[in-house]
Parts: C-alpha cells; structure tokens; sequence
C-alpha cells in the first residue's frame, strides 16, 4: 500500500534558523509531490509542488524542496524560518499507478519562537 | 480560491444517526476526495472519486459511504455515527490528465461532533 512518512511530528525553532522537514513515500513509478501548510484554524493551503523537470522546487515564502528519486524523498527546507511560518506541515503524493490516491503524511507541528 | 464548498461546516449529531456531508464544486474537476483530520494522524483517505459513479476506498473507509451522481457533488455518509467518527472532515478535488494536472485544492472543512 501506498505510504508517506514524515521524521518530526514537532518541531520547535528559533527565528532565522533553517528548517529542513523530511518527507519519504513508499513507491516507484511515476509520482506528484506535494506540500501542503495549514495554519491555525484554516483549511489547507499548497506550498510547493513537483510533477517533472528540476528536481529543486521554489515554492511560496521562501520554501523550496529537493526530489529525489533515489532515496523516494521530497524534503522541505527554509534557509531562515519566520514566527509567521508557525503551522502544521504535510508531505503528499500521487501516483498514477495507484489511481491517483492523494495520500498524505501524519503531519509536521513547527513552532518558531520569536 | 478554487470554487469548492463544503456543507455543513459545523454539525452536532447523536449516536446512531445518518449524517450526510456535501462537497460541491465549481471547476469540472474529475478527481474528488474526502478526507478526516485527527490529531497526530494528518489527513487520512476515506474515499475518492476518479469520475461519475466512480469510487473507490481510501485508508478508513469503514463506516463510511460515498455517491457521485454528478460531476460537481460528492456526498460522503456516515450511516450510523459513532464518537470516534468526531472530527474535521475535508473535501478536495483535483485533475489529472495529458493536458491538465493540478494539485488539490480544498474546501474549508466540516467540522463534526458525535455526542
């Protein structure tokens, strides 16, 4: 069965310190990934996606994200975290292969403190 | 913001009852998922749509029933509710085809209680 695994369920970082945010999924083939970001008490929003072509994702303020095939990896990183980008984070991905399932990671918590 | 809605966005119910929770949409979309959101779990699949009357099971599916009659609702059922289907539930719907291939975007969530 398809499964995504993120290393952190919480995180806590002080502000300008980077963040890098694991993600591994659990099958080959053809694959869409995703970041989602959820603040409080909202619905979740995409950060960054990557579907082919550069492996290095840009995605909104400031995040960015690496695949790589190799190791079925699709970690997040941010060079100097904000107190604003305190929120919950999921990894997801999609295969062509099993149907389109759009299955997600339980979740990272990061809080940055100011 | 994609043309989705979900209703309702707050429900109480009781053990035992039928719930019904709508998610609609406005953009033609041909994937539509449901999703539950509990504390330490994310987002986990309990059933998707890859067309009219074309369903399938996520991961927690038990419990729980869809329909598809047309391409803009998803409707997603609880025939019997139970307190440990308490939770926030999302609908999303995406695309996925030669020509177009989008991420998925979401509705702002239902927000259920079984008491």
């Amino acid at each position: 069965a398809q499964s995504v695994s993120q290393h952190n369920h919480h995180v806590i970082l002080s502000e300008a310190a980077s963040l890098e945010l694991g993600c591994n999924y659990s099958y080959g083939g053809t694959v869409n990934l995703f970041w989602y970001v959820q603040y409080p008490g909202q619905h979740l929003q995409l950060l960054l996606k990557y579907f082919s072509g550069d492996p290095l994702v840009k995605g909104i303020k400031g995040f960015e994200a690496e695949f790589i095939k190799s190791k079925f990896s699709f970690n997040l990183r941010k060079p100097s975290v904000q107190w604003s980008d305190t929120a919950e984070y999921f990894c997801a991905v999609k295969a062509w292969e099993y149907g389109n399932k759009l299955v997600f990671g339980a979740g990272t918590i990061l809080r940055v403190k100011s | 913001d994609a043309g989705i809605t979900q209703s309702p966005r707050h429900k109480v119910t009781e053990t035992g009852t039928p719930v019904t929770l709508r998610c609609h949409q406005t953009e033609n979309h041909r994937y539509m998922y449901w999703y539950r959101q509990d504390p330490g779990h994310g987002l986990r699949l309990i059933h998707y749509s890859y067309g009219v009357k074309d369903t399938d099971k996520g991961e927690v599916s038990d419990g729980y029933s869809v329909s598809r009659s047309k391409t803009e609702d998803f409707l997603l059922t609880l025939e019997s509710a139970t307190s440990s289907q308490t939770s926030v539930y999302f609908c999303a719907i995406s695309e996925s085809r030669q020509d177009l291939n989008t991420e998925a975007f979401f509705g702002q969530g239902t927000r259920l209680t079984v008491v």
